[in-house]
């Protein structure tokens, strides 16, 4: 089944301890991205990767990392946890650029 | 800067009903507008996807259109059943511009 998986779906973490939700598409996708979900504010878009070892900032990539270094993986990373930074998070992929986005099911993340 | 806005935040219709909802965009440069459907704890789901050079896609009883002169776009659904009610996303990807920019979503609710 083509799909995005995301791990984990839920995380309670403190301030400050380092953390990586995981993304892994199975369709062979050269275009991934990540985003966070606020009510009010709808989707924005944190970081995306138009291929291996390309990355590029979002809207709002501040106290996050991320890394493209298989093409099916594209791993969100934050070295240093803030509160501000409790929110849904999604990993999405498309062929390429430009193409129909495929959205994994979320990650709720709260950060005490 | 594109700005996507959906209004109503909320709309109720009684089953059986056709119903539109409403998508607009601040930026005629649109390369394509994509329609999502949200269910409570759930991701996104791609529902439609028009590209610029297009007037309207249909999928069984959703038509989505897309009018870029007036900057908007429109969604569609024949016949209301219970099984719809979600939230309903709309996104826009400009042209020299790797981000979907979304709107903040109609939570529809299909009354039985």
């Amino acid at each position: 089944e083509a799909q995005v998986t995301q791990n984990p779906r839920y995380l309670i973490t403190v301030t400050g301890k380092k953390l990586t939700v995981t993304c892994s598409q199975n369709m062979n996708h050269e275009y991934m991205s990540w985003y966070r979900q606020d009510p009010g504010l709808g989707l924005r878009q944190i970081y995306y990767s138009m291929n291996v070892e390309v990355t590029d900032k979002g809207d709002v990539p501040e106290g996050y990392k991320v890394s493209r270094k298989e093409k099916r993986n594209f791993p969100l990373i934050l070295e240093s946890p803030s509160p501000n930074q409790t929110s849904l998070y999604f990993c999405a992929s498309s062929f390429w650029d430009g193409y129909e986005q495929y959205f994994g099911p979320g990650t709720r993340l709260t950060v005490t | 800067k594109q700005e996507v806005t959906q209004i109503p935040a909320a709309l109720s219709v009684p089953e059986g009903e056709n119903l539109v909802l409403n998508c607009s965009f601040t930026d005629s440069a649109i390369y394509n507008l994509q329609w999502f459907r949200q269910d409570p704890g759930k991701g996104l789901t791609s529902l439609l996807l028009i590209q610029s050079s297009q007037r309207e896609q249909t999928s069984g009883r959703l038509n989505a259109s897309l009018d870029k002169s007036s900057g908007r776009s429109t969604l569609y659904i024949a016949a209301s059943q219970p099984g719809d009610s979600a939230t309903y996303l709309c996104a826009a990807k400009n042209f020299g511009n790797e981000k979907l920019t979304f709107g903040t979503g109609t939570r529809l609710t299909i009354i039985p």
